[in-house]
C-alpha cells in the first residue's frame, strides 16, 4: 500500500516548455487534489477532483490544466511553463470532498520539485 | 476566504523541552488537520481534529471550534521533531493552510 505516489520527483524546464505531473493513489479515494508550495509558505490549492469525471478550480488555477484519468490517477499539466511556476507540487487524496460532519482527512504524496528557468 | 494564522512563526527548543503551537482561524470550519513537514519536504499527517482533544505519543492536539483555534502540544521534544508544523482548515470548499511554525530542536 504505497498511498499517494508522484512522478517525477524533480524536473527542470525552460520557459515555454510543457510537462505533465503524474499522481496516483491506491487507497480507493474518490477525491484528489493538486497543491503548490512556494518557499517559506503553506500549500495552496490549484485544482481538485471531487470524483472521477469531475474537476474544479482551486485558489491558484491560472497556467494549469488537470485530468482525472480514472479513479486512481490525477495529472497536472503545465502547457507553457513560466518562472513563476517554480515551486514544489503536492498531490493529495481523501475519501470524499468536503462535506460537513464527514471524515475527510487528506493524505499527501512526496512532492515534485519543479524549477523553470 | 478563511484566514489561518499560526504562532509562533519560529521556535528553537533544547531537546527535552515542551512547546505549544497555536492555530487561529477566521471562520467556522468543517475540519482541521495538523501536519509535520520534515527537513526532506515530506508532509506527515499528525492529527485530523475538527474538535476535541487527541493524543499520539508525545504529541497531542486540542481544537476549540467555537472559539476558532487549535493547539498542538509537543512534549519532551527530540531532534527528529525539527521541521515545519502546518495547520490546515477546511471551509468554503477548500483546505487552507497557515504559514507554519518552523521548529528547530537542538541536542
Amino acid at each position: 500500500n504505497a498511498g499517494v505516489t508522484q512522478t517525477p520527483k524533480f524536473q527542470v524546464l525552460k520557459t515555454g516548455q510543457s510537462m505533465t505531473l503524474q499522481c496516483a493513489q491506491d487507497m480507493n479515494h474518490n477525491s484528489m487534489y493538486w497543491y503548490r508550495q512556494d518557499p517559506g509558505m503553506g500549500l495552496r490549492l490549484i485544482y481538485y477532483s471531487a470524483s472521477e469525471g469531475t474537476t474544479d478550480k482551486g485558489e491558484v488555477p491560472n497556467g494549469y490544466n488537470v485530468s482525472r484519468l480514472n479513479k486512481r490517477e490525477f495529472s497536472l499539466r503545465l502547457e507553457s511553463a513560466a518562472p513563476s511556476q517554480t515551486s514544489v507540487y503536492f498531490c493529495a487524496s481523501s475519501e470524499d470532498i468536503w462535506i460537513a460532519g464527514i471524515y475527510n482527512e487528506q493524505f499527501f504524496g512526496p512532492g515534485t520539485r519543479l524549477t523553470v528557468l | 476566504g478563511i484566514q489561518v494564522e499560526q504562532s509562533p512563526p519560529d521556535l528553537i527548543l533544547q531537546e527535552g523541552a515542551n512547546s505549544t503551537l497555536r492555530c487561529n482561524f477566521s471562520d467556522s470550519v468543517n475540519n482541521l488537520q495538523w501536519f509535520h513537514q520534515n527537513p526532506w519536504g515530506q508532509l506527515i499527517n499528525l492529527f485530523y481534529i475538527p474538535s476535541g482533544t487527541k493524543q499520539n505519543g508525545r504529541l497531542s492536539a486540542t481544537t476549540v471550534a467555537t472559539e476558532r483555534y487549535s493547539l498542538l502540544y509537543i512534549s519532551s521534544s527530540q531532534t527528529t521533531d525539527s521541521g515545519v508544523y502546518f495547520c490546515a482548515v477546511e471551509g468554503s470548499n477548500m483546505l487552507t493552510f497557515g504559514g507554519g511554525t518552523r521548529l528547530m530542536v537542538k541536542p
